[in-house]
């Protein structure tokens, strides 16, 4: 079901950083503003990225997004293992006129 | 705060339907959209539809068209997620979350999740 293209997973030692990208098409990402997202193991996901490079309040700079065309990625620098999670990407698809999101990385501390 | 509360969790048997509340508080209710989503096991997110609470408009994600209702109740702050002609595969934890109406910020609230098992 999803449209945006993620890779499976990424992993790096503590304090170094990782970089997750999420491919699209013009009818979602190259059309509208990406959102990225964590999710714990058992907990809810939180919103981490909005409007492509925006943090919500609360959420360290250490998380950073960046848009390009169709595609976006997300790096998180100074990597702590409270960040083992998975991440999405997901955005509007004014084609499917749905929510969309990302297939889904896991990130491993190493 | 916000926050976004699910009745328990649910059990049925296939081609039974589920209905799972979301209460809304911290926030005012009847401005936001609200979106379900589900995750089944090893998974991931899935959206499903959204419900604007003030017009009680919807819109569906085409996989499930014809078999899911969402409504809001603005009095009660609640939001309902109706699934009809259970399978299996409809075995996940559903999440209700909030977004902005009209505009893309992304999803910026979710609940804990409540887990809706279809088993015979």
């Amino acid at each position: 079901q999803s449209v945006l293209t993620q890779p499976p997973s990424v992993s790096a030692a503590p304090g170094q950083k990782v970089t997750i990208s999420c491919s699209g098409s013009s009818s979602d990402i190259g059309n509208n503003y990406v959102s990225w997202y964590q999710h714990l193991p058992g907990a809810a996901p939180k919103l981490l990225i909005y409007e492509n490079n925006k943090r919500p309040s609360g959420i360290p700079d250490r998380f950073s997004a960046s848009k390009s065309g169709t595609s976006a990625t997300l790096d998180i620098t100074g990597l702590q293992t409270g960040d083992e999670a998975d991440y999405y990407c997901g955005t509007w698809d004014i084609g499917l006129v749905a929510r969309v999101f990302g297939t889904g990385t896991k990130v491993t501390v190493l | 705060q916000v926050q976004l509360v699910h009745s328990g969790a649910d059990m049925k048997k296939p081609g039974a339907s589920v209905k799972v509340s979301c209460k809304a508080s911290g926030y005012m209710f009847s401005s936001f959209d609200i979106n379900w989503v589900r995750q089944a096991t090893g998974q991931g997110l899935e959206w499903m539809g959204w419900v604007t609470p003030n017009s009680g408009n919807t819109g569906y994600a085409q996989k499930f068209q014809g078999r899911v209702t969402m409504t809001a109740d603005i009095s009660i702050k609640t939001a309902y997620m109706e699934l009809s002609s259970l399978t299996s595969e409809d075995t996940a934890v559903y999440y209700c979350a909030r977004s902005f109406t009209g505009v893309e910020k992304g999803v910026d609230y979710w609940s804990q999740g409540t887990l809706v098992t279809v088993s015979s």
